[in-house]
């Protein structure tokens, strides 16, 4: 069955500064969500990338899919106070449905003023 | 505004206590699923519903039971028989019965917790 590992577990950044997350799934990614959580709340659905070398942006936030090396990363550029939260990455090997999703355990970031 | 409204937002359970947790939708939307978050772990599919009076179980159904009477409503039933219930449960729904391209829209979640 297909894993989802996201690095960092978490991580703080200074404000203003740029940071990157990243999954990296254990079987071929063919397609990708990212997902934000603010803690205790729900999921708040970022981007979606459906094939390699996908690459799409949102404000401030970057992300890509790396087929070949079955990962993705998210990347944010200088940093603020609302990017603070959970980060979430879900995919399905087959990219077949959303209700055969796996997800990572999240990446948390810590946003120091 | 359209969303999901999951209460309460907190919920004990006693011991040999069957619970239930609200999920309702006014997006219109086909499908509906109910999601487990424990810590340190990734989302674990309970139960998922794709139309009215249907509903398919998950990864982890076992302990749980569900309903889709109205297009609107998908409640999850903690019964006695989930021998460790605490966690942050989810509910989601998509607009059509389940392709990949559908984005998931949650609910705020519901926070249950064994006394």
């Amino acid at each position: 069955s297909q894993e989802l590992e996201q690095s960092p577990q978490s991580l703080i950044v200074q404000e203003g500064k740029n940071l990157t997350i990243n999954c990296t799934s254990s079987k071929t990614l063919y397609g990708l969500y990212w997902y934000k959580q603010k803690y205790g709340e729900g999921l708040i659905f970022l981007m979606m990338l459906q094939k390699g070398g996908e690459e799409k942006s949102h404000e401030k936030i970057t992300a890509k899919l790396d087929e070949k090396k079955q990962q993705s990363s998210l990347h944010i550029t200088a940093s603020q106070p609302s990017h603070a939260g959970i980060y979430l990455c879900g995919a399905d090997s087959k990219r077949t449905s959303n209700y055969q999703l796996i997800w990572g355990a999240g990446t948390k970031l810590i946003i120091k003023p | 505004d359209g969303g999901i409204t999951q209460s309460p937002k907190y919920l004990f359970r006693k011991e040999g206590q069957n619970v239930t947790l609200s999920c309702e939708q006014n997006l219109n939307h086909d499908a509906m699923y109910w999601y487990r978050q424990d810590p340190g772990q990734g989302l674990r599919l309970i139960y998922y519903s794709q139309i009215v009076n249907d509903f398919q179980k998950g990864d982890i159904a076992e302990g749980y039971s569900v309903s889709r009477e109205k297009k609107e409503s998908f409640p999850l039933t903690v019964t006695s028989a989930q021998k460790n219930p605490t966690a942050f449960y989810l509910c989601a729904s998509s607009m059509g019965t389940g392709g990949f391209d559908e984005k998931l829209f949650f609910g705020s979640g519901t926070q249950l917790s064994v006394l």
